[in-house]
């Protein structure tokens, strides 16, 4: 069955440090895959995505790394700032169908 | 810079009765999308809707959920006959390009059923 989960549930980081959130995934059928972030109150917002043929991608200040032999998928983020705590989802994307299955979720905690 | 907007904020109903949740999405898009979050959970994937019908659907969106695009700026999620377990944030996406492409998400509606 479709199944996108997380390692970790709450992850927390001082100020300036380096975060790494992790996700495992199932289904190898997807085409992308999405990091997005969610501030309380708020609906998700896109962070990065990666397509299924590339394993790294980088924005600013973040980077997601797909591995696709072990199902694993992992958003760094580089310089934690306190705007960066939130939860952040990564999220699974059939673009055949267009279906996106997101997973449990982590929340980041930056202490100042 | 523009959003998807979503109307009401907060909807309080009974069990039992018919709700119809609003949603705007941006103006050059052609996808739109519904989701709901149950508090503390995950987002869970309810349906997409393309060219006037739906691509493609959760098994959480039984015949009690419909969508429809009424006129050429409105999306809406009906559901028929709430039950408690209804109770959600329901979230609406659009994406200009369709799956695998950035969708962008409304503030949510949050929905209690009484």
């Amino acid at each position: 069955g479709e199944s996108v989960g997380l390692h970790l549930p709450t992850l927390s980081v001082q100020e300036g440090d380096n975060s790494i959130i992790n996700c495992a995934y199932s289904n190898s059928a997807s085409d992308y895959f999405i990091w997005y972030k969610q501030e309380s109150g708020k609906g998700p917002q896109f962070i990065i995505d990666i397509r299924s043929n590339m394993d790294k991608r980088q924005g600013q200040r973040v980077t997601v790394l797909l591995n696709k032999t072990v199902k694993h998928l992992s958003l760094q983020i580089a310089a934690t700032q306190p705007g960066d705590s939130a939860v952040y989802f990564c999220a699974e994307v059939y673009t055949g169908g267009f279906k996106t299955i997101f997973g449990a979720g982590t929340r980041l905690f930056v202490k100042a | 810079e523009p959003e998807v907007t979503q109307t009401p904020s907060h909807q309080v109903t009974q069990m039992g009765q018919e709700v119809i949740l609003r949603c705007v999405p941006i103006s050059n898009h052609l996808y739109f999308y519904w989701y709901r979050q149950i508090l503390g959970q995950k987002v869970e994937f309810l349906v997409s809707f393309y060219n006037n019908e739906i691509s493609e659907k959760s098994e959480i969106f039984d015949d009690q959920f419909s969508v429809e695009r009424p006129d050429g700026s409105n999306f809406t999620l009906k559901i028929r006959s709430t039950k408690l377990e209804d109770s959600a944030m329901y979230f609406c996406a659009s994406s200009p390009l369709g799956a695998g492409y950035e969708q962008y998400f409304g503030p949510g509606t949050r929905l209690t059923v009484t």
